[in-house]
Formats: C-alpha cells, structure tokens, sequence
C-alpha cells in the first residue's frame, strides 16, 4: 500500500524567512496531494492540495510542486508569519479509494 | 455553511467501558470517514463510508470496534470494551465525491478520548 515520508519533523524559522517541507509517496498511482494545517487542540485545515496532473500551484503565500517521476512533493511558505506555526500534514491519496495516507508531521515555529 | 460536527468533544472513561463518538458531515457529503490520531502523529484511516455502505474498513479492529451509518447522513463510532491504547482523538472527515473522484476532505474538530 501507500507510505508517505515527511521531512522535517520539526522546522523553526525566523519571521519573513521562507519554510519549506517535504514529503515523498511511494505509489506511483497516487492521483492527488492536499496538505492540512493542524493547530493544537483543532482540527486539521486543508490550506492547499495539487493533482497529479499538476506540477505546481500557488495560493498567496503558499505554493506545492509536485515531481511525479521521483514521487515527492513540497509545501513551499514565504514570508511566514508568527500565526503560521503549527503542524502540517502532507497526504496521498490512492487511486482506488480515495483513501489518504498521511506523512508524520510537521511542527513549524515561526520566531517573531 | 455548517462543517463536521462531532461530539462529545472530550470523554474520560475507565478501562473496559464502552464509547461512543458521533458524526454529522458536511450536508450533501456522500463520502465520511472516521481516521484515528495519536499524539504527535498523523491521522490514520479507521473506516470509509460512501452513503450507508462501509466500502473500506480494512483497519477498523473489529473486536472491539464498530460503526454505523443507517441513513448514510450522520454516523456513530463505539468501542466496547475500551483500553488504555485507546486513548486518541477520534476524527471524522466528509467529502463530496465518491470512489475515484477528487474531493477535498474536510475534517471535524475531534473528540479526544482519554482512557484510564
């Protein structure tokens, strides 16, 4: 089935500075790739998600790419800000199903 | 527009006790899930459910859990009896589509089960 590897496990930042996370998947079929931001205490938020048939997509200060041919993909935050800290999630999402299989976690802090 | 609600938000129960959880989706939602998230990991799928029919609950442990999902509206999630390993939070999510289509998940805020 699917697995989906998330580095870093946590990511600290000054306040302006850029964060990037990573994730790889490993099946190929995998169609679609949201990623969720998780406060503590809430629930997870889906901030931004790309298909397969995407190689990027951008939304303000967030942008994901998507490399199909090595199977990973990357949140990308510029200009981050103290209210961005928290943890995100990458997922994939299988070709049969719809099942999503999530990465471990993120935990970004945002240092004003 | 109203998001998932579940509820209780919180439940303590002791050991061997049952649990239930409950689950409105988001109106017009075919598709609900129920994932599991232990502290410090991510959520991790329970059971799937397209109107009333269960369509994956391969990782649902079926000796002590079970779901429902009668009218293919609202669902309820029981553990009967708990354990200690319990303890998590019980996410619900819902998503327009079915199957192979594409929808964005949205989940509910939760109910955080301690089991002592």
């Amino acid at each position: 089935g699917e697995n989906v590897e998330q580095h870093p496990s946590t990511l600290s930042v000054q306040e302006g500075d850029s964060a990037v996370i990573k994730c790889t998947y490993s099946d190929s079929a995998s169609n679609y790739f949201p990623w969720y931001k998780q406060e503590l205490g809430k629930r997870p938020q889906l901030i931004i998600d790309i298909r397969s048939n995407v190689g990027e997509k951008k939304d303000q200060r967030i942008a994901v790419t998507l490399n199909k041919t090595a199977k990973h993909f990357s949140l990308h935050i510029t200009e981050t800000q103290p209210e961005d800290s928290a943890v995100y999630f990458c997922a994939a999402r299988d070709n049969q199903g719809g099942k999503l299989i999530f990465g471990q976690g993120t935990e970004l802090s945002v240092k004003p | 527009e109203a998001g998932v609600v579940q509820s209780p938000r919180y439940k303590i129960i002791e050991k061997k006790q049952p649990v239930a959880f409950w689950c409105n989706p988001i109106s017009g939602h075919n598709t609900l899930y129920w994932y599991l998230q232990n502290l410090g990991q991510g959520p991790e799928l329970l059971i799937r459910y397209e109107n009333e029919e269960a369509v994956d609950d391969s990782q649902l442990p079926k000796d002590r859990f079970s779901a429902e999902r009668l009218k293919g509206v609202d669902s309820t999630l029981k553990i009967q009896p708990a354990e200690l390993g319990d303890s998590a939070v019980y996410l619900c999510a819902s998503t327009e589509g079915r199957g192979r289509d594409i929808y964005e998940q949205y989940f509910g805020p939760g109910t955080r089960l301690t089991v002592t």
